[in-house]
């Protein structure tokens, strides 16, 4: 598959566990986060989204965390598959804006 | 599949060129949006489309321009094409004009010699 980023924070797990992927976002006023996934030689994905006014959010096996205190958002997968292996890229828009991408994470699951 | 898509697939054109990316977004969605992932980059937002009419600029070199015409689809042009335009090259597409839920297109991955 094709490559996304040849230095990018690298997660490994094992398969089962939980996993925990962090991202901080750079603009306070931001309101709206997204978590995104993409696999190799795939477009991104959208995992889970949650505006400023949550500070949790759960989905399917996913939770993402907010805290606006520290500019902090993090994405919490339980009982971590290998079809889970891709990269995780959080974004942010602050009003109209569009969104902004983090670098990602390549999240690396053992079996 | 995310009900966008993109063509070519791959291109592999040499420096001083100009081509072509077009894209399909999903029936109903009014926005597109283009961005470059290369591989020390992040997805970086180029330009939206609302409804045929350009709504937001990001990163965008002078010498890529894009549209949207009356069916939707999208067409990303680059000319004076230079080895650093190397990149995978994403549209998404949203119902709306704001950057909610976007769906990504598979990408055409550029590779300029």
């Amino acid at each position: 598959g094709e490559s996304v980023g040849l230095h990018l924070p690298t997660l490994s797990v094992q398969e089962g566990d939980n996993s925990i992927i962090n991202c901080a976002y750079s603009n306070s006023a931001s309101d709206y986060f997204i978590w995104y996934k993409q696999e190799s030689g795939k477009g991104p994905q959208f995992i889970i989204d949650i505006r400023s006014n949550m500070d949790k959010r759960q989905g399917q096996r996913v939770t993402v965390l907010l805290n606006k205190t520290v500019k902090h958002l993090s994405l919490q997968i339980a009982a971590t598959q290998p079809g889970d292996s891709a990269v995780y890229f959080c974004a942010e828009r602050f009003g109209q804006g569009n969104l902004i991408f983090g670098k990602g994470t390549k999240l690396s699951v053992k079996p | 599949d995310s009900g966008v898509t993109q063509t070519p697939k791959h291109l592999i054109t040499a420096t001083g060129q100009r081509v072509t990316l077009r894209c399909s977004p999903r029936s109903g969605d009014l926005s597109v949006y283009w961005y470059q992932q290369s591989l020390d980059q992040g997805l970086q937002f180029l330009i939206q489309y609302y409804n045929g009419e350009e709504r937001a600029k990001g990163n965008i070199l002078e010498r890529f321009s894009a549209q949207q015409f009356p069916d939707l689809h999208s067409e990303l042009n680059l000319s004076s094409l230079e080895l650093g335009d190397s990149a995978l090259y994403f549209c998404a597409s949203s119902v709306g004009g704001l950057t909610g839920e976007q769906y990504f297109g598979p990408g055409t991955r550029l590779t300029v010699t």
